[in-house]
Protein backbone atom coordinates (compact mmCIF):
# COMPACT_ATOMS: atom_id res chain seq x y z
CA UNK A 1 0.00 0.00 0.00
CA UNK A 2 1.15 3.85 -0.68
CA UNK A 3 2.40 6.04 2.10
CA UNK A 4 3.07 9.32 2.57
CA UNK A 5 4.73 10.43 5.54
CA UNK A 6 5.06 13.72 6.78
CA UNK A 7 7.47 15.28 9.22
CA UNK A 8 7.10 17.58 11.81
CA UNK A 9 3.45 17.56 12.35
CA UNK A 10 4.08 20.93 13.15
CA UNK A 11 7.09 23.70 13.08
CA UNK A 12 7.15 27.14 14.92
CA UNK A 13 10.28 29.37 13.71
CA UNK A 14 10.69 32.70 13.60
CA UNK A 15 10.84 35.16 10.96
CA UNK A 16 14.18 34.41 8.95
CA UNK A 17 14.86 30.89 10.98
CA UNK A 18 15.41 28.82 7.55
CA UNK A 19 14.47 25.07 8.02
CA UNK A 20 12.69 21.56 6.00
CA UNK A 21 9.80 19.75 5.96
CA UNK A 22 10.20 15.95 5.29
CA UNK A 23 8.12 13.98 3.28
CA UNK A 24 8.84 10.07 3.21
CA UNK A 25 6.77 7.95 0.77
CA UNK A 26 6.80 3.95 -0.10
CA UNK A 27 4.85 3.65 -3.17
CA UNK A 28 5.51 1.66 -6.51
CA UNK A 29 5.79 3.42 -9.37
CA UNK A 30 6.18 7.02 -8.57
CA UNK A 31 4.99 8.79 -11.22
CA UNK A 32 5.32 12.22 -9.44
CA UNK A 33 5.68 14.14 -6.05
CA UNK A 34 3.67 17.41 -5.76
CA UNK A 35 4.08 20.44 -2.64
CA UNK A 36 0.73 21.80 -1.69
CA UNK A 37 0.54 24.92 0.75
CA UNK A 38 -3.21 25.19 2.54
CA UNK A 39 -4.46 28.11 4.51
CA UNK A 40 -7.19 27.42 7.05
CA UNK A 41 -10.64 27.06 5.27
CA UNK A 42 -9.07 26.97 1.92
CA UNK A 43 -8.51 24.52 -0.82
CA UNK A 44 -5.00 23.61 -1.36
CA UNK A 45 -2.67 25.64 -3.46
CA UNK A 46 -0.30 24.02 -6.13
CA UNK A 47 3.32 24.77 -5.64
CA UNK A 48 5.76 22.30 -7.13
CA UNK A 49 5.84 18.91 -8.92
CA UNK A 50 9.28 16.60 -8.70
CA UNK A 51 9.41 13.70 -10.73
CA UNK A 52 12.88 12.17 -10.76
CA UNK A 53 15.23 11.95 -8.15
CA UNK A 54 17.61 14.81 -8.19
CA UNK A 55 15.01 17.14 -9.40
CA UNK A 56 14.95 20.44 -7.34
CA UNK A 57 12.51 23.25 -7.55
CA UNK A 58 12.42 26.67 -6.09
CA UNK A 59 9.50 29.25 -5.99
CA UNK A 60 10.42 32.58 -3.85
CA UNK A 61 11.43 31.32 -0.48
CA UNK A 62 10.72 27.70 -1.22
CA UNK A 63 13.04 24.77 -2.79
CA UNK A 64 11.56 21.44 -2.99
CA UNK A 65 14.02 18.66 -3.62
CA UNK A 66 13.84 14.84 -4.36
CA UNK A 67 15.33 11.97 -3.91
CA UNK A 68 13.90 7.76 -4.06
CA UNK A 69 12.67 7.91 -1.19
CA UNK A 70 11.62 11.33 0.79
CA UNK A 71 11.07 14.84 -0.54
CA UNK A 72 12.68 18.09 0.98
CA UNK A 73 10.96 21.46 0.96
CA UNK A 74 12.98 24.25 1.85
CA UNK A 75 12.12 27.50 3.40
CA UNK A 76 14.63 30.06 3.42
CA UNK A 77 13.96 32.92 5.55
CA UNK A 78 10.39 32.71 6.31
CA UNK A 79 8.09 35.48 7.04
CA UNK A 80 4.84 35.60 8.81
CA UNK A 81 3.04 35.29 5.57
CA UNK A 82 4.34 31.67 5.23
CA UNK A 83 2.62 30.51 7.99
CA UNK A 84 -0.03 27.36 6.63
CA UNK A 85 -0.32 23.30 6.43
CA UNK A 86 2.01 22.05 3.81
CA UNK A 87 1.02 19.23 2.28
CA UNK A 88 2.87 16.55 0.29
CA UNK A 89 1.09 14.02 -2.37
CA UNK A 90 2.54 11.31 -4.52
CA UNK A 91 0.69 9.98 -7.95
CA UNK A 92 1.82 6.78 -8.96
CA UNK A 93 1.82 4.81 -12.44
CA UNK A 94 -1.24 2.47 -12.91
CA UNK A 95 -3.30 4.64 -10.34
CA UNK A 96 -4.92 6.64 -12.51
CA UNK A 97 -4.26 9.99 -11.49
CA UNK A 98 -5.33 10.59 -8.03
CA UNK A 99 -3.25 11.50 -5.72
CA UNK A 100 -2.20 10.17 -2.05
CA UNK A 101 -1.61 13.03 0.43
CA UNK A 102 0.43 12.82 3.75
CA UNK A 103 -1.04 14.23 6.58
CA UNK A 104 1.10 17.79 6.38
CA UNK A 105 3.30 20.19 8.33
CA UNK A 106 1.55 22.91 10.20
CA UNK A 107 3.73 25.60 9.60
CA UNK A 108 3.77 29.03 11.96
CA UNK A 109 6.62 31.76 11.71
CA UNK A 110 6.27 34.35 14.20
CA UNK A 111 7.56 37.71 14.37
CA UNK B 1 -4.77 30.41 -15.06
CA UNK B 2 -5.78 27.44 -13.59
CA UNK B 3 -8.97 28.27 -11.39
CA UNK B 4 -11.29 26.29 -10.15
CA UNK B 5 -14.51 27.39 -8.10
CA UNK B 6 -17.02 26.01 -6.01
CA UNK B 7 -20.45 26.76 -4.59
CA UNK B 8 -21.70 27.03 -2.31
CA UNK B 9 -18.70 27.87 0.19
CA UNK B 10 -20.65 27.18 3.20
CA UNK B 11 -23.86 25.19 3.24
CA UNK B 12 -25.94 24.05 6.54
CA UNK B 13 -28.62 21.23 6.15
CA UNK B 14 -31.16 19.58 8.23
CA UNK B 15 -30.43 16.11 8.62
CA UNK B 16 -32.07 13.91 5.67
CA UNK B 17 -31.97 16.44 3.35
CA UNK B 18 -29.80 16.22 0.47
CA UNK B 19 -27.19 19.07 -0.60
CA UNK B 20 -25.44 19.77 -3.90
CA UNK B 21 -22.05 21.00 -4.39
CA UNK B 22 -20.45 22.80 -7.59
CA UNK B 23 -17.39 22.47 -8.77
CA UNK B 24 -16.11 24.44 -12.06
CA UNK B 25 -12.91 24.56 -14.04
CA UNK B 26 -13.05 28.82 -14.96
CA UNK B 27 -10.10 28.74 -17.03
CA UNK B 28 -9.60 25.48 -18.64
CA UNK B 29 -11.06 22.31 -19.93
CA UNK B 30 -11.46 19.13 -16.93
CA UNK B 31 -10.96 16.22 -18.24
CA UNK B 32 -10.51 14.86 -14.88
CA UNK B 33 -12.31 15.72 -11.70
CA UNK B 34 -11.54 14.84 -8.07
CA UNK B 35 -13.54 14.78 -5.12
CA UNK B 36 -11.80 14.88 -1.92
CA UNK B 37 -13.34 14.99 2.16
CA UNK B 38 -11.15 16.90 4.66
CA UNK B 39 -12.30 16.40 8.39
CA UNK B 40 -10.57 19.17 10.97
CA UNK B 41 -6.93 18.27 11.47
CA UNK B 42 -6.41 15.74 9.05
CA UNK B 43 -5.45 15.23 5.49
CA UNK B 44 -7.78 15.25 2.02
CA UNK B 45 -8.96 11.91 1.76
CA UNK B 46 -10.03 11.28 -1.77
CA UNK B 47 -13.47 10.28 -2.02
CA UNK B 48 -13.97 9.67 -6.11
CA UNK B 49 -12.58 10.00 -9.65
CA UNK B 50 -14.74 11.33 -12.51
CA UNK B 51 -13.78 11.43 -16.11
CA UNK B 52 -15.93 13.95 -18.11
CA UNK B 53 -19.27 12.08 -19.78
CA UNK B 54 -18.58 8.64 -18.40
CA UNK B 55 -18.99 6.95 -14.39
CA UNK B 56 -17.21 8.25 -11.24
CA UNK B 57 -15.03 5.68 -9.70
CA UNK B 58 -15.27 5.54 -6.37
CA UNK B 59 -12.29 4.92 -3.97
CA UNK B 60 -12.95 2.00 -1.25
CA UNK B 61 -15.39 2.73 1.32
CA UNK B 62 -17.27 5.64 0.06
CA UNK B 63 -20.73 4.71 -1.14
CA UNK B 64 -21.27 5.59 -4.16
CA UNK B 65 -25.35 6.16 -3.77
CA UNK B 66 -24.96 8.46 -0.96
CA UNK B 67 -22.01 10.50 -2.95
CA UNK B 68 -23.85 11.13 -6.67
CA UNK B 69 -21.21 12.70 -8.71
CA UNK B 70 -22.31 13.75 -12.06
CA UNK B 71 -19.38 15.47 -14.93
CA UNK B 72 -21.43 16.04 -17.82
CA UNK B 73 -19.14 18.81 -18.72
CA UNK B 74 -15.62 19.27 -19.81
CA UNK B 75 -16.02 22.35 -17.08
CA UNK B 76 -18.12 21.40 -14.54
CA UNK B 77 -18.47 18.61 -11.72
CA UNK B 78 -21.16 18.38 -9.05
CA UNK B 79 -21.47 16.03 -6.02
CA UNK B 80 -24.46 15.56 -4.45
CA UNK B 81 -24.99 14.19 -0.44
CA UNK B 82 -28.15 12.60 -0.40
CA UNK B 83 -29.65 11.85 2.83
CA UNK B 84 -26.54 13.60 4.56
CA UNK B 85 -26.61 12.79 8.36
CA UNK B 86 -24.44 14.63 10.90
CA UNK B 87 -21.46 12.72 10.41
CA UNK B 88 -21.55 13.83 6.76
CA UNK B 89 -19.97 17.21 7.74
CA UNK B 90 -17.02 17.88 6.85
CA UNK B 91 -14.93 20.14 4.44
CA UNK B 92 -15.71 18.91 0.43
CA UNK B 93 -13.31 20.28 -1.77
CA UNK B 94 -13.05 19.50 -5.58
CA UNK B 95 -9.61 19.41 -8.13
CA UNK B 96 -9.54 19.57 -11.40
CA UNK B 97 -7.21 17.69 -13.59
CA UNK B 98 -7.23 19.36 -17.45
CA UNK B 99 -5.19 19.48 -21.12
CA UNK B 100 -2.45 22.63 -20.63
CA UNK B 101 1.20 22.41 -20.39
CA UNK B 102 1.38 21.41 -16.90
CA UNK B 103 -0.93 18.38 -17.48
CA UNK B 104 -0.23 16.29 -14.25
CA UNK B 105 -0.75 19.06 -12.00
CA UNK B 106 -4.66 19.26 -9.96
CA UNK B 107 -5.86 22.19 -9.24
CA UNK B 108 -8.00 22.50 -6.02
CA UNK B 109 -11.44 24.45 -5.73
CA UNK B 110 -11.58 26.59 -2.28
CA UNK B 111 -13.91 23.84 -0.38
CA UNK B 112 -17.01 23.84 0.94
CA UNK B 113 -17.66 23.33 4.43
CA UNK B 114 -21.18 21.26 4.83
CA UNK B 115 -22.86 21.18 8.39
CA UNK B 116 -25.76 18.69 9.13
CA UNK B 117 -28.16 19.67 11.82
Amino acid sequence: EDQVTQSPEALRLQEGESSSLNCSYTVSGLRGLFWYRQDPGKGPEFLFTLYSAGEEKEKERLKATLTKKESFLHITAPKPEDSATYLCAVQVGGGGNKLTFGTGTQLKVEL
Amino acid sequence: GAVVSQHPSWVICKSGTSVKIECRSLDFQATTMFWYRQFPKQSLMLMATSNEGSKATYEQGVEKDKFLINHASLTLSTLTVTSAHPEDSSFYICSARGQRDSYNEQFFGPGTRLTVL
